[in-house]
């Protein structure tokens, strides 16, 4: 069905660790999107993902989209306060442009 | 920047009754969405909107609900007699590059039904 699993549910990380979350699908996906959930705020764009391997970067926040399209990982490298938040990757099925987000990963960051 | 807002940002209401949940999309996009999130869970889509129709629904989006865009500015979501399990922040989202682009999400209207 459509429908991502994400992981871990929960990260909590001290200041200046890396952190890792992974979005997996059992179907190929077209492309994908992360979005960032501050503490009762509302998504926020990252980034989309559209080629099989494709790697971008913002910052200090690596996005990778697997060779089978099937996955897909952001990874923060020394994270900081200010990440604080849940991360949800968003495949977009069809045409219509719906979002479909995975459970999301909460990130807790302490100083 | 441009946003989307919503309104209003918190509405409390009883079991059985109507509401309307206001969205103004920014001004020159094309796609809108509606998604709800219950607290402590994902987001979850309810329906995408083009071309003043609705061009997806989920399986939440019941004959309870209803989208409208009255006019060239306002994007509504209206549940006709709410339940208790409609308590959830609503997001309303809107794109204007196409689809399959990048979703700007309002503030959200937390709704509560007692």
């Amino acid at each position: 069905g459509q429908q991502v699993m994400q992981i871990p549910q929960y990260q909590h990380v001290q200041e200046g660790e890396d952190f890792t979350t992974y979005c997996n699908s059992s179907t190929t996906l077209s492309n994908i999107q992360w979005y960032k959930q501050r503490p009762g705020g509302h998504p926020v764009f990252l980034i989309q993902l559209v080629k099989s391997g494709e790697v971008k970067k913002q910052k200090r926040l690596t996005f990778q989209f697997g060779e089978a399209k099937k996955n897909s990982s952001l990874h923060i490298t020394a994270t900081q306060t200010t990440d604080v938040g849940t991360y949800f990757c968003a495949p977009i099925y069809n045409q219509g442009g719906k979002l479909i987000f995975g459970q999301g990963t909460e990130l807790s960051v302490k100083p | 920047e441009p946003e989307v807002t919503q309104t209003p940002s918190h509405q409390v209401t009883q079991m059985g009754q109507e509401v309307i949940l206001r969205c103004v999309p920014i001004s020159n996009h094309l796609y809108f969405y509606w998604y709800r999130q219950i607290l402590g869970q994902k987001v979850e889509f309810l329906v995408s909107f083009y071309n003043n129709e609705i061009s997806e629904k989920s399986e939440i989006f019941d004959d309870q609900f209803s989208v409208e865009r009255p006019d060239g500015s306002n994007f509504t979501l209206k549940i006709r007699s709410t339940k208790l399990e409609d308590s959830a922040m609503y997001f309303c989202a809107s794109s204007g590059e196409g689809a399959a682009y990048e979703q700007y999400f309002g503030p959200g209207t937390r709704l509560t039904v007692t």
